[in-house]
């Protein structure tokens, strides 16, 4: 079945710092969506790309669609301790089916 | 407010003693589904409905039931629990065919789930 390679799974930054993780699958996508998971909560929508090449901003994220469109990637620019949590990247093909990243857990340090 | 509200948020339970987990969306959406969240492996879907009556298997459905009987809700049925089903359990909706069809979920706060 197809499968995301989302990376880096980790990351401990400075308050601050920017932050760049990514996805990268072996199949073509039609739909890019990046979610943010806050401790005990469930996942929240931030970003979600449309067209291959597209680049959207929503606040301090940016987040694209890669050309080939078997990757995209976010950045999250001046990190502050409420960027926590855990980052999701998710692809959808030419079906109704998400397929989910594993993940990349941000820890912010003040 | 829009949302997904699931059912109890925390449970802990014994083996094989029946339990559901309720979900409902007040958002009018046609499709929905169960995901459930173990560490390193990431969010793996379980069951999801694209409207009711209709549902099918996800990637995790063994020892799991789901039922649509109506459009709000969508219910997970553990008929007989067991250890290995301890998880965080999130609920989804999305309305398929705005943007082309994409899937765009909107997820519940989560249930964990704990089965000695």
């Amino acid at each position: 079945g197809q499968q995301l390679n989302q990376s880096p799974q980790s990351m401990f930054i400075q308050e601050g710092e920017d932050v760049s993780m990514n996805c990268t699958s072996s199949s073509i996508f039609n739909t890019w969506l990046w979610y943010k998971q806050d401790p005990g909560e469930g996942p929240v929508l931030l970003i979600a790309l449309y067209k291959a090449g597209e680049l959207t901003s929503n606040g301090r994220l940016t987040a694209q669609f890669g050309i080939t469109r078997k990757d995209s990637f976010l950045n999250i620019s001046a990190s502050i301790p409420s960027d926590v949590g855990i980052y999701f990247c998710a692809g959808q093909g030419g079906s109704e089916k998400l397929v989910f990243g594993k993940g990349t857990k941000l820890t912010v340090n003040p | 407010e829009a949302q997904v509200t699931q059912n109890p948020r925390y449970l802990i339970t014994v083996t094989g003693k029946k339990l559901t987990v309720t979900c409902s969306q007040n958002m009018n959406h046609e499709y929905m589904s169960w995901y459930r969240q173990d560490p390193g492996l990431g969010l793996r879907q379980i069951y999801y409905s694209m409207n009711v009556e209709v549902t099918d298997k996800g990637d995790v459905p063994e020892g799991y039931k789901v039922s649509r009987k109506e459009k709000r809700n969508f219910p997970l049925i553990l008929e007989s629990p067991s250890p290995n089903q301890t998880s965080l359990y999130f609920c989804a909706s999305s309305t398929l065919g705005v943007n082309s069809g994409a899937n765009v979920l909107t997820f519940g706060a989560g249930s964990r789930l704990t089965v000695l």
